[in-house]
Parts: C-alpha cells; structure tokens; sequence
C-alpha cells in the first residue's frame, strides 16, 4: 500500500538556521503530497500542499516541491523563528473517493532563539 | 471560518468502559474522519465516512466502532475500552468539491485507559 517516510527528530535549530525536514513516499498512482504541522495542544493545520508533479507548494516562507522522479517532497525554510517550533507531517492522499491521507510518523522541531 | 470541534478534550475511562468520542463540524463537509495519532506512528485512519450513515473501515478499525447518524456529527465508540487504545483521538472532515482534498482537524481529544 501507499506509505510517506519522513526524516526522523526531533530537530532542533537555532533562530534563523535553514531548515530541512526530508519526506519520500510510494504510491501506486499520482497522489497529491502535503505537510501539515501541529503547534502544542491543537490539531493538526495544513502548511501546503501539491496536486502534480513539479507543483510547488508554499505558505508562510515555507517551501516544498512535488518531484515525481525521486518521489520526494522536502519542507524547506530559509530562517526559521521560534514560532515554527512544531510536529510537522508529510502526508499523501490518494486521490480516490473521500480521500485518505496517509501520513509520515511526524518530524518534532524545535527552535532555541 | 473552519471549525471541527471534539467534545473533550482529556478523557480518563476505566478498562471494560463504553467510551464515546465526539465530533461536529459545522462546514456541510461530506467525508469525516477519525484518526488516532501516537508518538513515532504518526496518524492512523480507524473508519472514515463519506456520506450519512455510510462507514468504511480504515486501516487500524480493530475494537472500534463509529456512526455517523447526521452530516455534522461522527461519533467513535470504543465497546470495552483497554490499556492499548491510550492515545490522542483526533477527527477531521473534508469536502466533495473544491478543496476536497483538504482535511480540516479538531483540536484532539487525548484518551487515557486505567
């Protein structure tokens, strides 16, 4: 079945640091990718998302790009803040019916200002 | 604005308990979701539901069971609640049309099992 493996954490960076969290996955179709994150104590909140290969998806100066030939969707920040402090998910859904996310096992990062 | 509610959100149940978990969304979203998320697993599909009283099974359903009696509100119920379903409950909807792939997550309801 389809799954998403993300780097493992938890991470921790200081102020302003250029941030990576890696995220690859398999799926059998052409999935849309997405990364979610989690502040403490709330649910989860959608950061981006990309529906096709070479979409790039971005919000709040946080970047990730759909590439189908390595099967990656990497979350990429230029400076991080303390703010950005959080789980974050790579996550796939497989396009049919309700669509399921399937989701990666979560990346903790911390930020020391 | 968005809004998934979930009506507790820290539960303390006794082995062998009936556990019911809660949750409305007020968005007219055609597919809700229940998910259980633990640490180094990430988030796990129990059941989902794409319509009124429609249910299919997720990838862990196993000593679950939901219902889904009206558009805004999908129930989990655990039947006899046991140490192994501690965890954080947490639901989300979707819609059938324009951002429909999009879940929307409640704020979490962490479930403890004595």
């Amino acid at each position: 079945g389809d799954s998403v493996t993300q780097m493992e954490g938890p991470v921790t960076l200081s102020e302003e640091a250029f941030l990576t969290i890696n995220c690859t996955y398999t799926a059998t179709g052409y999935p849309s990718l997405f990364w979610y994150v989690q502040y403490p104590g709330e649910g989860l909140q959608l950061l981006l998302k990309a529906t096709k290969a070479d979409d790039k998806g971005s919000n709040k100066g946080f970047e990730a790009t759909y590439r189908k030939e390595t099967t990656s969707f990497h979350l990429e920040k230029g400076s991080v803040q303390v703010s950005d402090s959080a789980v974050y998910f790579c996550a796939l859904s497989d396009g049919q019916g309700a669509q399921k996310l399937v989701f990666g096992q979560g990346t903790r990062l911390t930020i020391n200002p | 604005d968005v809004k998934v509610t979930q009506s507790s959100r820290y539960l303390v149940k006794r082995t062998g308990e009936k556990v019911f978990l809660e949750c409305v969304q007020d968005m007219d979203h055609e597919n809700m979701f229940w998910y259980r998320q633990d640490p180094g697993l990430g988030l796990r599909l129990i059941y989902f539901s794409y319509d009124v009283k429609m249910k299919e099974k997720g990838d862990i359903p196993e000593g679950y069971s939901v219902s889904r009696e009206k558009k805004e509100r999908f129930s989990l119920i655990l039947e006899s609640a046991s140490t192994n379903q501690t965890s954080m409950y947490l639901c989300a909807s979707s819609a059938d049309r324009g951002t429909r792939n999009t879940q929307y997550f409640g704020p979490g309801t962490r479930l403890t099992v004595l």
